[in-house]
């Protein structure tokens, strides 16, 4: 079935480096992707969204990118800090379903 | 401005016993509600999702079930819990408007089941 994945578990990143989480869609019809943050023990909270007819969108520290050609998102953060740390996911709408939720990428940040 | 509240926030419970984790949305109606499920390091499982009171979607056939008895509460319980029930359970309410597929989350209520 169609789903939504992501390419990489773990991330690490020194402090004030730049990160970038990627993600791989294999729904060509989606037209609406998020990026949500989980911080340790707590629930998932929306970051950023971008739409289909987009190629870029940026938020404060954060840009996402859409590639519809090969089917791939990322999340850029610019100038980590030791707030980023946490559980990173990809999320598209399906079906009558809001939203699927790939694994998710855990990004640590080294001070 | 619009609050999702989830408790307990722990719970540690045996085998076989019984289950009930609440979920209230305020300052919204008529919300579409989810229950999600996180085991460790994992993703996020769907498990029920409602659009009304009374009205329940399963997503994923297992030992648990969920009602609404108001327009603002979500549900989830079990009879007889077993040690794979264990994990993160997260409520979710779904955002109107222009991010109409957005959903804020709850806190999570972590269950461990001994």
């Amino acid at each position: 079935g169609e789903s939504v994945g992501l390419h990489l578990p773990t991330l690490s990143v020194q402090e004030g480096d730049n990160s970038i989480i990627n993600c791989a869609y294999s729904n060509s019809a989606s037209d609406y992707f998020i990026w949500y943050k989980q911080e340790s023990g707590k629930g998932p909270q929306f970051i950023i969204d971008i739409r289909s007819n987009m190629d870029k969108r940026q938020g404060q520290r954060v840009t996402v990118l859409l590639n519809k050609t090969v089917k791939h998102l990322s999340l850029q953060i610019a100038a980590t800090q030791p707030g980023d740390s946490a559980v990173y996911f990809c999320a598209e709408p399906s079906g009558n379903t809001p939203l699927v939720f790939g694994k998710g990428t855990r990004l640590s940040v080294i001070a | 401005s619009q609050t999702i509240h989830q408790w307990p926030a722990t719970l540690v419970q045996p085998v076989g016993s019984p289950l009930s984790l609440e979920c209230t949305v305020e300052g919204t109606s008529n919300p579409n509600l989810y229950w999600y499920r996180q085991a460790a390091g994992r993703g996020l499982q769907l498990l029920f999702y409602s659009v009304g009171i009374g009205q329940i979607s399963s997503e994923v056939p297992q030992n648990l079930s969920a009602s609404r008895p108001q327009d603002r509460q979500f549900i989830l319980s079990s009879k007889k819990l077993l040690l794979s029930d264990s994990g993160f359970y997260l409520c979710a309410w779904q955002t109107g408007g222009s991010g109409a597929n957005v959903l804020t989350f709850g806190a999570g209520s972590r269950l461990t089941v001994l």
